[in-house]
This record gives structure tokens, sequence and C-alpha cells, in this order.
């Protein structure tokens, strides 16, 4: 079936880049989605891609999407403590039915000041 | 301001009761979710709604149950046929039917089960 998958933990130091990877396996999406959530909190979306784009960037945010290889990656430039939080990829793709919107398991990342 | 609320922040249940979480949204979106979010297993959807009066079971739907009497409104009752209902539980909302589908999330709603 459709799968999301995220590694659980990355840990960097502040000032530096940090990269979050995400595989997906349908290849019938439509946008893909980093989401991130605080402590104690709901998501917020924090950047998408659409499918037939390989890059997008957003201030200190890359997002890269490689289709061949159904991957999806996010770049946060200049890593600050307070990006410390879990960080969510996200798909639609059509579906049976309609518009089917999956999430991947989070990454915790953690900054050292 | 538009957005989407839930109530309480924590609840604290006994063994054997069923207990109803609240969800509400005034930015006019047809559709509505349920997840579940335990450590390290991400978000797990329960039940969704894309229009008022219909809801469809997600990934875990047992032991929950839903209504969905008003666009603005999609409360979750955890039952006691759950057999381990202690986690975090996210209510979203978003546009139906959409290729784009960025879903707002509500600030969650901690159950204990005691």
């Amino acid at each position: 079936g459709e799968d999301v998958e995220q590694s659980l933990f990355l840990s960097v130091r502040e000032g530096d880049s940090s990269v979050i990877n995400c595989t997906y396996t349908d290849s019938s999406s439509t946008y893909l989605y980093w989401y991130k959530q605080e402590p104690g909190a709901g998501l917020q979306l924090l950047t998408y891609i659409f499918s037939n784009m390989d890059m997008k960037q957003d201030q200190r945010l890359t997002v890269l999407l490689n289709k061949k290889d159904k991957h999806l990656s996010l770049r946060i430039a200049d890593t600050q403590t307070g990006d410390s939080a879990i960080y969510f990829c996200a798909e639609t793709f059509l579906n049976t039915g309609g518009f089917k919107t999956i999430f991947g398991a989070g990454t915790r990342l953690f900054v050292k000041a | 301001d538009g957005g989407i609320t839930q109530s309480p922040k924590y609840l604290f249940r006994k063994e054997g009761q069923n207990v109803t979480l609240s969800c509400e949204q005034n930015l006019n979106h047809d559709a509505m979710y349920w997840y579940r979010q335990d450590p390290g297993q991400g978000l797990r959807l329960i039940y969704y709604s894309q229009i008022v009066n219909d809801f469809q079971k997600g990934d875990i739907a047992e032991g929950y149950s839903v209504s969905r009497e008003k666009k603005e409104s999609f409360p979750l009752t955890v039952t006691s046929a759950q057999k381990n209902p202690t986690a975090f539980y996210l209510c979203a909302s978003s546009l139906q039917g959409a290729a784009y589908n960025e879903q707002f999330f509500g600030p969650g709603t901690r159950l204990t089960v005691l």
C-alpha cells in the first residue's frame, strides 16, 4: 500500500544546515508537504512542492524532489534552537474515490546550542 | 480569526468510560479529520468526513465513533471498546477534494486513561 517513510531522529549544531529526508511509494502524487509540530501542539504547514517541480526555496527552507527515486528532502539553513521540533513529510495522491493525503511518522530534530 | 479549536487540552478518564473530544472550525472547510498520535508512530487516521452527515473510517476506527451534524463540528467519541486510548488526538480540516490538500490542525487533546 501507499507509504511515506522518514528517519525518526536528527541532531545538528546551531548554525549548521539540517537535511530531513523522506521517501514515498505512490507515483501519482500531486503535492508533497512538510509540516512542523512544536511540543504539545498541532501541525503547521511549513512548505509544499508541486509534483512536477524539483526544487522550491523559501527563505531558509529548500525542498528538493526527486520523482524518479520518490525522494523528498527539506534543508534548513542556519538551523536555530527554535527549529527544534518534529517535521512531518506528507503527500497527496489520486486514489479510488478521490484524493488522499498520508503522513510520515515524523523526524524529531534536535538543535544543540 | 479563522481557525480550528479542540477542547479540552487535557482529558482524564477512568477505564470503561466513554469520552467525547470536541473539534470546531470556522474556516468553512468541508473536510474534517481525526488523527491519533503515539510516540514514533506519526499520525494515524481514525475517521474523516468530506461533507455534513457523512463520514468514513480511517485506518484505526475500531473503538471510536464520530458524528458530523454541522459543517463546523466533528466530535470524536472514544468508547470503552478502545483498548489503548491513551494518546494525543489531533483534529484537522481542509478544502474538500482538492489535489492541493493543506490540512489545518487544532492544538490537540491529550487523553489519559487512569
